[in-house]
């Protein structure tokens, strides 16, 4: 079965401190990862995917197939990064089109 | 400039009623979506429309019926509607094929 899985339903790091949102996932061909975001008040918006293996807003995340997971990374967390992160799976094989999210992680940066 | 936009933003309710919320894109996207984000913040999928075509109706009552007019519109009616209905429900919209979606601000529905 298709599925993803965010262990911390809340994240709390004061600024300046690295942070690590985990995300392990359950999929049987190739899988497409992603990580989506929605701050305070705005609309989920995609933030990074593992195929473009770019660096947005000072987030990294690497696909380790081995330990099926795809952890977002931040060296030095600000307090703009406070905000719901939600990792998700691609399944788009056959005629069928999905985003499989995960059920969130709250960053929370303190001062 | 609204990429993704639906309304109505917010929608009070008596159980037992039946609403509409509307959906419009203007990406040029093949395909759509309506996500239900409940209270826990969990999104799941509900229904998702290529070229005007269903093709994922996950378990969803069969109070919810999606009608897709055209490629850039997809709306979501809700009959006889109870107190679990209550959460924000929002709209995407993508290319076929890829998982980079675009989403609407969301439409907070409260059933009293």
């Amino acid at each position: 079965a298709q599925r993803v899985t965010q262990p911390e339903k809340l994240l709390s790091v004061f600024k300046g401190a690295p942070v690590e949102l985990k995300c392990n996932y359950s999929y049987s061909g190739s899988p497409e990862l992603f990580w989506y975001v929605q701050y305070s008040r705005q609309r989920l918006q995609l933030l990074l995917r593992h195929i473009s293996r770019e660096s947005i807003k000072g987030f990294t995340a690497d696909l380790n197939k081995g330990e099926t997971s795809f952890h977002l990374k931040k060296p030095f967390a600000q307090e703009e990064d406070s905000a719901m992160y939600y990792c998700a799976l691609s399944s788009f094989g056959g005629s069928q089109g999905n985003l499989i999210f995960g059920k969130g992680t709250k960053l929370s940066v303190k001062p | 400039d609204t990429a993704v936009s639906q309304t109505p933003k917010y929608l009070v309710t008596q159980m037992g009623n039946d609403k509409s919320i509307k959906c419009e894109q203007n990406l040029g996207h093949d395909t759509m979506y309506w996500y239900k984000q409940d209270s826990k913040k969990f999104l799941k999928i509900m229904f998702s429309y290529n070229n005007k075509e269903l093709i994922i109706n996950e378990t969803v009552p069969n109070r919810f019926s999606p009608k897709s007019p055209d490629k850039a519109h997809l709306n979501l009616h809700i009959n006889s509607l109870e107190l679990g209905d209550s959460a924000v429900y929002f709209c995407a919209s993508s290319h076929f094929g890829t998982g980079e979606l675009f989403f609407g601000e969301g439409s907070r529905l409260t059933v009293l």
